[in-house]
Parts: C-alpha cells; structure tokens; sequence
C-alpha cells in the first residue's frame, strides 16, 4: 500500500530558530494534510493544500505542496515552546472527505526556551 | 467550526467486558467518519471507515466481529470493542469528514 517517508524523525531546537520537515511518497496523493497532535490529545489540523505547486501559510507556518504530487514540506519560522509536539504529514488518496488519509511516522519537535 | 469530540476520554475496564466509545461531530453534519488507533510512539492506524446508514468498511487485519462500528446519524458514529484484551490497550481516535479530516481528542482505553 501506499506510504510516506517523514523526515526527521525528531528534532530539538532553540527557541526562535526556523523549522523544516518534510513527507515523500513513492505514489501520488490529489492532498496533502499537515497536523500536530499533543499528548493526549487528537490531532489538529494545521494547513491543507489540494494543488500541486501549491504554497499556503497560517501565521508562522508555511507548507508546499510539491509539483510532483509525490511530496510535500512544512515550515515553522521563529519557533516558540508552544509549537513543541508532534508533527504528522498525511496524504489523501483521491479528492472529496470520504478518502482515506496515509499518515507519515511524525516529526517530534523540542523547543529549547 | 468543524469541531469533533469523543466520550469518554479515557476507560478502564476489565479484560474480557465490552466498551463503548462516541464519536460526535458538534457544529456539522458528517455522512463519514473514520476510527483509528494510535500505540505509544507511532502514527495513526486507520482501523475502519463509518458510514452514515450502511456498514462500516473495515481495514485489512481488523476484526469487525471485535470492533463493531455504528454510525446512526449524520452526526453520532460509535466503536463498541467487544471482549476487550489488554493487548487492544491503546489510544482511539475518530474523525468526522468536512471538506476534510477533522479530529476527536481521542479516548485512550486501558484493559486490565
């Protein structure tokens, strides 16, 4: 079945540094989905992006949609304690809600105060 | 908008006793809502897939006699875990279809 590369795995950074992780796929996905989830808790949806090429931000957070379809990264600038938590890139097999999402493996943030 | 929760948030139940988890979709009506399961460190796992009004569609490897899904409203889909074991110990998120996936706090279920 289909699956997706996330990378890193982890990262510890110091606050105010830029943060950058990524998903790869071997397949196509007509979405790609980016969330955090903190312990306990269910994930929350970050930013969607349904074009390839495309570029979408939601304040500090900026994700792209690769040109391939293959891909897709997310960026956080100026990290802040609160961003610590788990980051998930999922992908959607076809358009429309009834598809079933693919989640990456996560990227674990630490910020440093 | 696009706000889901979950009831309850955490149980505890004795090995072999059935338990039932909700799912609600509060501020919109979701024809498809989805369950998964999260073990310490990993990703999500979708376990099977809701449906307003028909049977659930249920992921290779998942008992569907042992996670029995209803989803009786547009707005209310439930995950019975039948004889739980403590090996089905683990971390239950649904989510409810809009546009896009929108997720439950989840409800984490520890057998004993």
């Amino acid at each position: 079945g289909q699956q997706l590369n996330q990378s890193p795995q982890s990262m510890f950074i110091q606050e105010g540094e830029d943060v950058s992780m990524n998903c790869t796929s071997s397949s196509i996905f007509n979405t790609w989905l980016w969330y955090k989830q903190d312990p306990g808790e269910g994930p929350v949806l970050l930013i969607a992006l349904y074009k390839a090429g495309e570029l979408t931000s939601n304040g500090r957070l900026t994700a792209q949609f690769g040109i391939t379809r293959k891909d897709s990264f997310l960026n956080i600038s100026a990290s802040i304690p609160s961003d610590v938590g788990i980051y998930f890139c999922a992908g959607l097999n076809y358009g429309g809600s009834q598809g079933n999402l693919i989640f990456g493996k996560g990227t674990k943030l630490s910020v440093k105060p | 908008g696009a706000v889901v929760s979950q009831h309850p948030s955490w149980v505890i139940c004795k090995s072999g006793t059935s338990v039932k988890i909700e799912c609600r979709s509060l501020d919109f009506q979701a024809t498809t809502m989805f369950w998964y399961r999260q073990f310490p460190k990993q990703s999500l796992m979708l376990m099977a897939t809701s449906n307003e009004g028909s049977k659930a569609t249920y992921e290779q490897g998942v008992e569907k006699d042992k996670f029995l899904i209803n989803h009786a409203s547009l707005t209310l889909s439930t995950l019975t875990v039948t004889s739980a074991h403590p090996e089905d110990s683990s971390f239950y998120i649904c989510s409810a279809s809009r546009e896009t996936q929108y997720f439950g706090p989840g409800t984490r279920l520890l057998v004993l």
